[in-house]
């Protein structure tokens, strides 16, 4: 069973730019999750789609934004890129998002804003 | 505020030297407690999930165990491959059902 796929593996931008992540979750998993990791604050949540609506969402700025297709594929989007915004990205599926998720995560997106 | 704290933030040790990492938590409610491992360029690989005080858990030299406060994570008789950054995240109850909360992780390096 294929896991996680995240595309591309590696952006660089410059500021101002906007970019746009993907994210294929395990098939049938239903519930897509998007983390920032940088070495300073670790992993921390942006935001998690179920069945094509947010149903969370972390304590980033109105820049990032995301949205989910009927497949369950995710994507995410970042406006007007800042230097902060360089991290790795990770996309993390589970089954049903109730009750107790055991969340897959991908490779991530390594975004270098330059 | 839901709070992971984990310690240390790097471990060395030599081939066959067990130890222990510590995952402290502040939470309204624990649905969950995850531990992950991640590999340098990749992303965290699922290990273990602890659901209420007392419970342990197994995966051949790793064992995690849970207390209302806090996790440990025991390494015995560690080998090279198991360097590694060890993750460990919480899922408080009340913020969503896939909402994780995670600390800033232990970056193992065990020496042959």
């Amino acid at each position: 069973k294929a896991g996680v796929t995240q595309t591309p593996r590696y952006l660089i931008k410059t500021r101002g730019q906007q970019v746009t992540l993907s994210c294929s979750p395990i098939s049938g998993h239903r519930s897509v999750s998007w983390y920032q990791q940088t070495p300073g604050q670790g992993l921390q949540f942006l935001f998690e789609y179920f069945s094509e609506t947010q149903r969370n969402k972390g304590n980033f700025p109105g820049r990032f934004s995301g949205r989910q297709f009927s497949n369950s594929r995710s994507e995410m989007n970042v406006s007007t890129l800042e230097l902060g915004d360089s991290a790795l990205y990770l996309c993390a599926s589970s089954l049903t998002g109730e009750g107790i998720n055991i969340q897959y995560f991908g490779a991530g997106t390594r975004l270098s804003v330059l | 505020e839901d709070q992971v704290t984990q310690s240390p933030e790097a471990l060395r040790l030599q081939e066959g030297e067990s130890s222990s990492l510590n995952c402290s938590y502040t939470v309204s409610g624990l649905r969950g407690l995850f531990w992950y491992r991640q590999d340098p360029g990749k992303g965290p690989e699922f290990l273990f999930t602890l659901y209420s005080a007392g419970e342990e858990k197994e995966k051949e030299r790793l064992k995690a165990t849970l207390t209302k406060k806090e996790s440990f994570l025991h390494i015995t008789a560690p080998k090279p491959e198991d360097s590694a950054t060890y993750l460990c995240a919480v899922q408080p109850r009340n913020s969503g059902y896939s909402t994780l909360t995670f600390g800033k992780g232990t970056m193992l390096l065990v020496s042959p």
